[in-house]
């Protein structure tokens, strides 16, 4: 099992570009998360999917976009690339686990708008 | 809305020391509550989770307990080693959203 799968990895864009990040996952989860982790910050919900064809927004929701065409697969996308939207982004997904939700991580892609 | 408050860091402990690393949290509605840990250039991985009130919590030596009534959920380790340095985060769940806490760093010293 892959799990969860981020793609690119890595990304240098320039102020004004735009760009989409990929994630996909292999395990049927229903629910989605995209996530920018920050120095000092913890982890904060960008953009969130309980199931195909469904996307709501979380907590940092400006200056992204979302779509979830496919069960397996989440994309965020930036219209428009500013330097505080360098960070690194996690994708997530997760299912009810009976008792509460089991959540499984991507391992990250690092951005920097320049 | 739900969050979470750890205490902050950086931490540096010499090997075999004790540890802990304080966590709160504000819920609407009764949560589950986490702990994640990123080792350096990784992702997030579960190393422990409570989903009641008195729940303990253990995974490779770590442990924390479900306090509702002082809202808590401190992570504790007897003996710490050096492959423990990380970044360590504080979690909840009420609904399918996670919240994190802000991540304490640990650093271990030989």
């Amino acid at each position: 099992n892959a799990g969860v799968t981020q793609t690119p990895k890595f990304r240098v864009l320039k102020t004004g570009q735009s760009m989409t990040l990929l994630c996909a996952q292999d395990m049927n989860h229903e629910y989605m998360y995209w996530y920018r982790q920050d120095p000092g910050m913890g982890l904060r919900l960008i953009h969130y999917s309980v199931g195909e064809g469904t996307t709501a927004k979380g907590e940092v929701p400006d200056g992204y976009n979302v779509s979830r065409l496919k069960k397996q697969n989440f994309l965020l996308g930036l219209e428009s690339a500013a330097p505080s939207q360098t960070s690194v982004y996690f994708c997530a997904s997760s299912y009810w686990q009976g008792a509460t939700y089991g959540y499984t991580f991507g391992s990250g892609t690092r951005l920097t708008v320049v | 809305g739900d969050s979470v408050t750890q205490m902050e860091g950086p931490v540096t402990l010499s090997e075999e020391a004790f540890l802990t690393i304080n966590c709160t949290y504000t819920a609407t509605g009764y949560p589950s509550l986490f702990w994640y840990v990123q080792y350096p250039g990784e992702g997030l991985q579960l190393l422990l989770k409570a989903t009641k009130a008195d729940d303990k919590g253990s995974n490779k030596g770590f442990e924390a307990t479900y306090r509702k009534e002082t809202t808590s959920f401190h992570l504790e380790k007897g003996s710490v080693q050096v492959s423990d340095s990380a970044v360590y985060f504080c979690a909840l769940t009420v609904n399918e959203k996670l919240t994190f806490g802000t991540g304490t760093r640990l650093t271990i010293i030989p």
